[in-house]
């Protein structure tokens, strides 16, 4: 079974810009979440989609947004970026939402998208 | 944003030693985890525990719940060149859906 796959692998971007980063969730998964890392904040959780609906939410600006689509597959935008948005951003997949409340829903990242902010 | 204590941040040890560390948290988590990064990838998933008090090994990697369920340690014996990387301990809290809260990482270095 493949793995989390994300797209692009790496972006450089410039101030002012927008980016759309795509994750596919590994198949028959149904839950995508999406994390940030820095080297000064470490992981931090932006979102988290299932059915195509945003259940929980990070505290991160409104310029960072996602959606999620029938087959699952997640993008996220980052508009008007900054400096400070350079980071990994990882996203990861379990089949069912709620959290690893019960075996057999664990979390699996993706290799991220290594984002570069000029 | 909230994180896991998480300690040592970074060990040099030799191959064939045993590697401990733990995390420690404020708040009550239903589920641990632990995941190793490598450079460039995302975190792979090493041992999740789901019960307080669970003691679960996975090769030469074991890991406990602890029984108040604010902490967790990882321990990993006869350490290899490969197993070099940072390992992450995170958490699922009851209310959180599938928002995991990671720890800062332990970078382990193993020396030949």
């Amino acid at each position: 079974k493949a793995g989390v796959t994300q797209t692009p692998r790496y972006l450089i971007k410039t101030r002012g810009q927008q980016v759309t980063l795509s994750c596919s969730p590994i198949s028959g998964h149904r839950s995508v979440s999406w994390y940030q890392q820095t080297p000064g904040q470490g992981l931090q959780f932006l979102f988290e989609y299932f059915s195509e609906t945003q259940r929980n939410k990070g505290n991160f600006p409104g310029r960072f947004s996602g959606r999620q689509f029938s087959n699952s597959r997640s993008e996220m935008n980052v508009s008007t970026l900054e400096l400070g948005d350079s980071a990994l951003y990882l996203c990861a997949s379990n089949p069912f939402a709620g959290g690893a409340l019960f075996m057999d829903n664990e979390q699996f990242f993706g290799p991220g998208t290594r984002l570069t902010v000029l | 944003g909230q994180q896991l204590n998480q300690s040592p941040q970074s060990m040099f040890i030799q191959e064939g030693e045993d590697v401990s560390m733990n995390c420690t948290s404020s708040s009550i988590f239903n589920t641990w985890l632990w995941y190793k990064q490598d450079p460039g990838e995302g975190p792979v998933l090493l041992i999740a525990l789901y019960k307080a008090g669970e003691l679960t090994s996975n090769g030469r990697l074991t890991a406990q719940f602890g029984i108040t369920r604010k902490d967790s340690f990882l321990n990993i014996s006869a350490s290899i060149p490969s197993d070099v990387g940072i390992y992450f301990c995170a958490g699922y809290e009851e209310t959180s859906g599938s928002r995991l809260t990671f720890g800062e990482g332990t970078q382990l270095t193993v020396n030949p």
